[in-house]
């Protein structure tokens, strides 16, 4: 098992492009992750879903942010415009009910210059 | 969700077990022990976890007093490798199967030669 991909690992853009960070589940983990990590706020959730479907997008900080999850295996986050205060390290993780742990990605570094 | 209270920092000796301590007085009687480790530039890691008993898996054990306030993740054997932040998450099981980590900022454990 290859676990939770991620991509890309590092991404550097301008403030104001568009950023498209991806992830790809475990096969067979029903529930994906988004998860964004600062020095300043720590490890923050900022959207889930089941079955492909968003539960809980509370955390998205705001309309930049959006993510999607168009079937099983596939997942991406987007921000648009991007600004210099979303530099970050993102992370993904997947789960199953039958499973009591959360697997994470190794994360994308974002820096938004 | 019940507050976990940890300490912000410890250090451990190479080989010597390594006892981290997280308070959960709030904690209620459906609510789940869970311990999350992170090194350095890599997305979290599933420990162990627990209701009432006392666990143990290849990595460590989880001890938890009987009142359910409080437990301590020990590390038999500490290595350098262990050199990590340690995330102790207290959280019950969502109506569909899956929970949701909340992350606080966690024990940074350092092992020392």
């Amino acid at each position: 098992d290859a676990g939770v991909i991620q991509s890309p690992r590092h991404e550097v853009t301008e403030m104001g492009q568009e950023v498209t960070l991806r992830c790809k589940p475990i096969s067979g983990h029903n529930s994906l992750f988004w998860y964004r990590q600062t020095m300043m706020r720590g490890l923050e959730l900022l959207i889930y879903f089941n079955n492909n479907v968003p539960i809980d997008d509370s955390g998205m900080p705001e309309d930049r942010f959006s993510a999607k999850m168009p079937n099983a295996s596939f997942s991406t986050l987007k921000i648009q415009p991007s600004e210099p205060r979303d530099s970050a390290v993102y992370f993904c993780a997947s789960s199953t009910r039958d499973t009591y742990g959360y697997t994470f990605g190794s994360g994308t570094r974002l820096t938004v210059v | 969700d019940a507050k976990t209270t940890q300490p912000t920092s410890m250090d451990c000796a190479e080989g010597r077990a390594a006892n981290l301590p997280c308070n959960h007085s709030t904690i209620s009687g459906n609510e789940y022990v869970y311990w999350y480790r992170q090194i350095h530039s890599q997305g979290p890691q599933y420990i162990i976890h627990g209701l009432k008993n006392n666990e143990t898996n290849e990595m460590a054990s989880l001890i938890i007093t009987e009142d359910r306030k409080s437990s301590t993740l020990i590390l038999p054997h500490a290595t350098l490798r262990d050199t990590a932040v340690y995330y102790c998450i207290v959280r019950a099981f969502a109506s569909g199967g899956s929970y949701i980590p909340t992350f606080g900022r966690g024990t940074s454990l350092i092992v020392h030669p």
